[in-house]
């Protein structure tokens, strides 16, 4: 099992809330992701991070911004939610230093949205 | 489209039997990866394939990779019922970023 967590597991909430999807690794990972799935489907990038203070947008158009304050930590976050933000969202983490160009990525156990 | 293709995209199985799955790209493949998702999970790395490899083992996976067609196949041999799940292939691009297909769900009729 990899050493990333995600919470919550699952979510239903009311639109034009703001939510916090909460990821944290305990590896050291300098490469943080994340992606959207819905059921059945493939995962689609929505943003990525480098290290601290680096954040990039993914292939995949999102509403949603995220932060890397610390190497540990990459929340995500919407700023007010709607019905098509429901979706899986998958965080993961990679580390280039001991990978290589393998880019190993591993997975938290994703936050399941649902928007009412 | 930096997306995979896998083919067949679902799949019924005795234990036992040997299930084989494919995966194609649009693109040119690098180094290739394999991922099993457990229903509501995360995905679990399962094997890469380098560009310059065209066969990889890892117990009871085979994997083949052929350039030439953008394509790699993935085998489980001797199936069981914990390998029920979907599986992903995911392909090596930009600095450290992976675009995956669009999965295969495994079933495994104990």
């Amino acid at each position: 099992e990899a050493d990333i967590y995600q919470t919550p597991r699952y979510l239903v909430i009311g639109t034009g809330k703001k939510i916090t999807l909460e990821c944290s690794q305990t590896m050291g990972h300098d490469k943080m992701y994340w992606y959207q799935q819905d059921p059945g489907m493939e995962l689609h990038l929505i943003h990525y991070s480098y290290g601290v203070n680096s954040t990039e947008k993914g292939d995949l158009s999102s509403e949603s911004t995220v932060s890397r304050i610390r190497t540990e930590h990459f929340p995500l976050t919407l700023e007010s939610a709607r019905p098509s933000h429901t979706s899986q969202y998958l965080c993961a983490s990679s580390d280039q230093k001991t990978s290589g160009s393998s880019d190993t990525q591993y997975f938290g156990p994703g936050t399941r949205l649902t928007v009412l | 489209s930096q997306q995979g293709e896998e083919d067949p995209q679902a799949l019924s199985i005795q234990e036992g039997e040997n299930a084989t799955m494919n995966c194609s790209y649009k693109t040119s493949i690098n180094n290739l990866q394999w991922y099993r998702q457990n229903s509501g999970r995360g995905l679990v790395h399962l094997i890469l394939i380098r560009s310059n490899e065209r066969e990889k083992h890892s117990g009871r996976l085979r994997v083949t990779l052929d350039t030439s067609k953008k394509s790699s196949s993935l085998l489980i041999t001797a199936s069981r019922a914990a390998d029920t799940a979907s599986y992903f292939c995911a392909n090596h691009y930009g600095n450290n970023r992976l675009a995956f297909g669009k999965g295969n769900q495994v079933v495994v009729i104990p």
